[in-house]
């Protein structure tokens, strides 16, 4: 099966800084990658689909890009609200694995 | 509005049976498959399997093929995870999903059911 990995597991940054998230896969998966949110006590939430793609309704601050098997995503100016765990998630083929988790805090 | 609503938490013994349900709801049930996925306590996400309501379709993670079980009963609009006999290491919140299609990510989120396994 193909693995899932990110960096860094944590980060702690400045309202509005940038941040970089990044995640990899042991082989290439084209662009099926997708970025999750969970906020502290809650339910994930899509954030980017097919590597780039911004779901309804998410702040353009949040970015998404590569392909095969290095991606990141970028949270142009953090904000308050943005403290979570990101994850990554490969949707090519069964099993859907998730990376590991990143943990965002100010 | 589209809604995937949970059983609610349940507090078990080793060994007993378990079956928990997600009920979809403002959307075609039967066009989108549903997936499982564990969050143990402190611990990240887990994909454990989806099934496809309209024909059953089912497909699992290596990790839980043969320790879980995906059903779905498309009249009422619900997916069920079930256990045989249950671990303390079952101990986890588990979520029920949506996607569109067998390789889409999920797009909607049930609240989650708090599963407790302890002696």
């Amino acid at each position: 099966d193909i693995q899932m990995t990110q960096s860094p597991s944590s980060l702690s940054a400045s309202v509005g800084d940038r941040v970089t998230i990044t995640c990899r896969a042991s082989l290439g998966i084209g662009n099926y990658l997708a970025w999750y949110q969970q906020r502290p006590g809650e339910v994930p939430e899509l954030l980017i689909y097919a590597a780039s793609t911004l779901q309804s309704g998410v702040p353009s601050r949040f970015s998404g890009s590569g392909s095969g098997t290095d991606f990141t995503l970028t949270i142009s100016s953090l904000q308050p609200e943005d403290v979570a765990t990101y994850y990554c998630q490969k949707y090519n083929s069964v099993p859907f694995t998730f990376g590991p988790g990143t943990k965002v805090d100010i | 509005e589209v809604q995937l609503g949970q059983s609610g938490a349940e507090v078990k013994k080793p060994g007993e049976s378990l079956k928990i349900s997600c009920k979809g709801s403002g959307y075609s049930f039967t066009s989108y498959w549903i997936g499982w996925v564990r969050q143990m306590p402190g611990k990240g996400l887990e994909w454990m399997g989806i099934i496809h309501p309209g024909d059953s379709d089912t497909r699992y993670s290596p990790s839980f093929q043969g320790q879980v079980t995906i059903s779905a009963d498309k009249s009422i609009s619900t997916a069920y995870l079930q256990w045989s006999s249950l671990k303390a290491s079952d101990t986890a919140m588990y979520y029920c999903a949506r996607q569109y299609v067998y390789n889409s990510p999920s797009d909607y989120w049930g609240q989650g059911t708090l599963v407790t396994v302890s002696s």
